[in-house]
């Protein structure tokens, strides 16, 4: 099955800075990326996905690449907000019908004021 | 507002019990999930569900089970709950696999602890 490593485990930045979070995946055949954000307390939830047809997406101040050939993906955040202070899973879907996501093992992201 | 709840929020056990987590989605989403969150593990997918009457094993699904009577309600069941059972438990739903819609709405978690 789909394997996803993700790293660091945790990241500190100072308000302002940027952060980037990379995750590898095993299944090349894997054509769904998203990434979901986890604040104290609360579930997941998605905040930008790419597809393996694309090799970068943004909204706003944040950025997902994909290089489909070394098979890993990152997550980007720029001008970073203590709001933005999460765990961060990065995820992979494999091709093909009813293919469920796998998850890696999240990073907490520290925004220090 | 659609929405998915679980409940209880927290829950404590002894070893050997049996434990009910419930999970009510309102999107009449067909497909539904049950993940644990561990340090270290992320996010592991114990049962899944793409519609009524249909249960599926995912990757940590021993000592555990669902039933999927209904479209928006999957139980997951500790038959014997044991301490490496302590977690914290996260239903998700999705409308479709694969597409534009496969998005995962997530509860908001049931914190276990088994003593």
């Amino acid at each position: 099955g789909e394997n996803v490593e993700q790293h660091p485990s945790t990241l500190s930045v100072q308000e302002g800075d940027s952060a980037v979070i990379k995750c590898t995946y095993s299944d090349s055949a894997s054509n769904y990326f998203p990434w979901y954000k986890q604040e104290l307390g609360k579930g997941p939830q998605l905040i930008i996905d790419i597809r393996s047809n694309v090799g970068e997406k943004k909204d706003q101040r944040i950025a997902v690449t994909l290089n489909k050939t070394a098979k890993h993906f990152s997550l980007h955040i720029t001008e970073t907000q203590p709001e933005d202070s999460a765990v961060y899973f990065c995820a992979a879907r494999g091709s093909g019908g009813y293919q469920k996501v796998t998850f890696g093992t999240g990073t907490k992201l520290q925004v220090i004021p | 507002d659609a929405e998915i709840t679980q409940s209880p929020r927290h829950k404590i056990t002894e070893t050997g019990r049996q434990v009910t987590l419930a999970c009510h989605q309102t999107w009449n989403h067909n497909n539904m999930f049950w993940y644990r969150q561990d340090l270290g593990h992320g996010l592991r997918l114990i049962h899944y569900s793409y519609g009524v009457q249909d249960t599926n094993k995912g990757e940590v699904s021993d000592g555990y089970s669902v039933s999927r009577s209904n479209t928006e309600d999957l139980p997951l069941t500790l038959e014997s709950a044991a301490s490496s059972q302590t977690s914290v438990y996260f239903c998700a739903s999705s409308e479709s696999m694969g597409g534009p819609n496969e998005k995962l709405f997530f509860g908001s978690g049931t914190q276990l602890s088994v003593l």
